[in-house]
């Protein structure tokens, strides 16, 4: 099945920095690359994906990288705030047969954002 | 999002104890899941349902079992609760799209302490 690796597990930066989380995946058929963030005592919410056909994908201050051959995919948040402060997980999926539909989750990265 | 809701939304119970949690949507979702989150490894899923007839073990099915009562409704029960199954649990929703690209939402999560 599919494995998802995610480094670092915690991450520190100044407000106003930027923060990079990288995800790695073992099943080349994933095609489908989800971020999620869950608040502190919340329930985790997507917070942007991005599919195989797409190399980049940008959401204001959020931004995701695919790299399909090597299998690895990114999050960067540019210009950081308080508010970013979360656990954030990376996900894979791919479609057909008995794993459709189905998330495969990394393990994590604590992010702080100190004022 | 209100529309996932998970009953009870913390419990406390003691070793060989038998133990139902609930979960319910309103999204009008086929498809539901349940997760377990421990620190540091991220969301693991434990059973998943495509639909009212469709059951399937997660990675980590072991000591779980579920019912899918109706579209609305998915149950994880622990029949014989171990402390290692000290967790937060979510349940989660989805729906359905021919590519099988979909948001999945997550309840509120229920918090399970075995003594």
């Amino acid at each position: 099945g599919e494995n998802v690796e995610q480094h670092p597990s915690t991450l520190s930066v100044q407000e106003g920095d930027s923060a990079v989380i990288k995800c790695t995946y073992s099943d080349s058929a994933s095609n489908y690359f989800p971020w999620y963030k869950q608040e502190l005592g919340k329930r985790p919410q997507l917070i942007i994906d991005i599919r195989s056909n797409v190399g980049e994908k940008k959401d204001q201050r959020i931004a995701v990288t695919l790299n399909k051959t090597a299998k690895h995919f990114s999050l960067h948040i540019t210009e950081t705030q308080p508010e970013d402060s979360a656990v954030y997980f990376c996900a894979a999926s791919r479609d057909g047969g008995t794993s459709y539909g189905k998330l495969t989750f990394g393990q994590g990265t604590i992010l702080t954002v100190h004022p | 999002d209100a529309d996932v809701t998970q009953t009870p939304r913390n419990r406390i119970t003691k070793t060989g104890k038998r133990i139902m949690l609930e979960c319910s949507q309103t999204k009008g979702h086929d498809r539901m899941y349940w997760y377990r989150q421990d620190p540091g490894l991220g969301l693991r899923l434990i059973y998943y349902s495509f639909d009212v007839k469709d059951i399937n073990k997660g990675e980590i099915s072991d000591g779980y079992s579920v019912s899918r009562q109706a579209q609305a409704k998915f149950s994880l029960s622990l029949e014989s609760a171990i402390p290692n199954q000290t967790a937060l649990y979510f349940c989660a929703t989805s729906g359905h799209q021919n590519r099988g690209f979909t948001t999945q939402y997550f309840g509120p999560g229920t918090r399970l302490t075995v003594l």
